[in-house]
C-alpha cells in the first residue's frame, strides 16, 4: 500500500519554543493532507485540511496562528507548532489520500510531541 | 452532533473466538464511506476495511468482516478467529463523499479491545 511518513517521530522540546513535524507521501502525490491530533486514550481530532499551494483550511477551536501548516509540494506538508505550551503535548498524525477519486487513505506513524 | 458511535469503550474476547465491534454512524449525505482502523500500542493506524455507502455486500478482508445495515446505520466490526495480536484500539470512520475527494475521515471515540489466551 501507499506510505506515508512523518518525521520526527517524536520530539521533547521547551516551553516557548516552535516544533515543525514533516509529512511526505512517498509514492504518491497528495494534493491534500490532513492532520489529526490524538491526546492520551483519546479519539484522532481533525485539526486541519491542508491542500497544496493553498491556504490550510481549520477545524472550528484550532488556532491557525499556532499551528501553521505549510503544503509546499504535492508531496510534502509541514505543521508547525509556534509558542509550543505543556497543554500542546500529544500525538500528531497526518493522512492522505492516493487520489479523490480512491476511498483509500493512509496514515503516518505519528510524532509524539512532549513540551517541557 | 455526534457523528459516529462507538459505546464501547473496552470489550474483552477469548482467543479464537468471534467478536463484534459496534459503530453507529448520523448522515443525511446519500454518499459516504465507512472504515475500521487498528492502533496499537505503537501509534500507528493499520486500515482494516472499507464499506461504501452504495455497496450491497458487506465488505470482507481475511478475519474482518463489515456487518453493514444501511437502515439501522450501524457498521459493526466482526474480527473471526481472535488472536492475541488482535489486542489494540478500534476505530470507525466515516467519510462523507463530498467536497471533490477533500472530505476528511471522522473518527469514533474507539473501543479497546483486550484478547485473553
Amino acid at each position: 500500500g501507499a506510505v506515508v511518513s512523518q518525521h520526527p517521530s517524536w520530539v521533547i522540546c521547551k516551553s516557548g519554543t516552535s516544533v515543525k513535524i514533516e509529512c511526505r507521501s512517498l509514492d504518491f502525490q497528495a494534493t491534500t493532507m490532513f492532520w489529526y491530533r490524538q491526546f492520551p486514550k483519546q479519539s484522532l481530532m481533525l485539526m486541519a485540511t491542508s491542500n497544496e499551494g493553498s491556504k490550510a483550511t481549520y477545524e472550528q477551536g484550532v488556532e491557525k496562528d499556532k499551528f501553521l501548516i505549510n503544503h509546499a509540494s504535492l508531496t510534502l506538508s509541514t505543521l508547525t507548532v509556534t509558542s509550543a505550551h505543556p497543554e500542546d503535548s500529544s500525538f500528531y498524525i497526518c493522512s492522505a489520500r492516493t487520489s479523490p477519486s480512491s476511498y483509500e487513505q493512509y496514515f503516518g506513524p505519528g510524532t509524539r510531541l512532549t513540551v517541557t | 452532533a455526534q457523528k459516529i458511535t462507538q459505546t464501547q469503550p473496552g470489550m474483552f474476547v477469548q482467543e479464537k473466538e468471534a467478536v463484534t465491534l459496534d459503530c453507529t454512524y448520523d448522515t443525511s449525505d446519500q454518499s459516504y464511506g465507512l472504515f475500521w482502523y487498528k492502533q496499537p500500542s505503537s501509534g500507528e493506524m493499520i486500515f482494516l476495511i472499507y464499506q461504501g455507502s452504495y455497496d450491497e455486500q458487506n465488505a470482507t478482508e481475511g478475519r474482518y468482516s463489515l456487518n453493514f445495515q444501511k437502515a439501522r446505520k450501524s457498521a459493526n466490526l466482526v474480527i473471526s478467529a481472535s488472536q492475541l495480536g488482535d489486542s489494540a484500539m478500534y476505530f470507525c470512520a466515516m467519510r462523507e463523499d463530498r467536497n471533490s475527494g477533500n472530505t476528511p475521515l471522522v473518527f469514533g471515540k474507539g473501543t479497546r479491545l483486550s484478547v485473553i489466551a
